[in-house]
């Protein structure tokens, strides 16, 4: 029974460069989250998606960055022209997305930019 | 704009007593809420929840306790033991906008 999977656990890329974080929810879940951690802080959420659909991305900078959960396949979480600042772990969650229910976590990935 | 705010960054506790976390939200309209503990290098693991519509639950050592005058949920464990130790989050969410919101967090440790 896979928990939520996430892939690379660790990402390292020069400034300038794009960053491609995927995230495969757990069986049956349908709403995927992505949240980011900076060291020392909480998870702050970044954008809410179903299949095919942003829900809602209020907590993610409206550039450079985008999120996608296509029908097939892993949700996307892209970051182009990085800068040093993206340096963080981001997480990805799922829930069923019924009810009051609790999200599960990925174990992220740490991306640093050089 | 912090909704849900865990003041105590630290917090140490001895070995077979007990742990109290501590977690203010502002937003009135939550109404599930949850704690999480993380391991350094891991994702955040879910511990236990609770509707507002119920002011206490229990699991194990691990007990949530909700006051929704105060807007303040707190969690105890008991008895605490080393593997305890870890930053537990506490998050908050309104089911009708599907956006869970999390506190900073408490690194609990858990001292031999």
């Amino acid at each position: 029974n896979a928990g939520v999977m996430q892939n690379p656990r660790h990402l390292v890329r020069r400034r300038g460069q794009e960053a491609r974080l995927r995230c495969s929810p757990m069986k049956g879940h349908s709403h995927v989250y992505w949240y980011r951690q900076l060291p020392e802080e909480g998870l702050k959420f970044m954008v809410y998606l179903q299949k095919e659909n942003i829900i809602d991305e209020s907590g993610m900078p409206k550039e450079r960055f985008s999120a996608e959960f296509p029908k097939e396949g892993p949700s996307i979480l892209r970051i182009q022209q990085v800068v040093r600042g993206d340096s963080a772990a981001y997480f990805c969650a799922s829930s069923p997305g019924t009810g009051q229910s609790p999200l599960h976590f990925g174990n992220g990935t740490r991306l640093t930019v050089t | 704009d912090q909704q849900v705010k865990q003041n105590s960054p630290s917090l140490s506790v001895q070995e077979g007593r007990i742990s109290i976390l501590n977690c203010d939200y502002t937003n009135s309209m939550f109404d599930y809420f949850l704690w999480y503990k993380k391991y350094p290098a891991e994702g955040p693991t879910f511990l236990i929840s609770i509707s507002s519509i119920k002011d206490k639950n229990e699991d194990g050592r691990f007990t949530v306790f909700l006051n929704k005058s105060a807007k303040h949920l707190s969690l105890h464990i008991v008895p605490s033991q080393p593997g305890d130790s870890a930053v537990y989050f506490c998050a908050a969410v309104y089911s009708g906008t599907y956006k869970y919101i999390f506190g900073t967090g408490t690194r609990l440790k858990v001292l031999a």
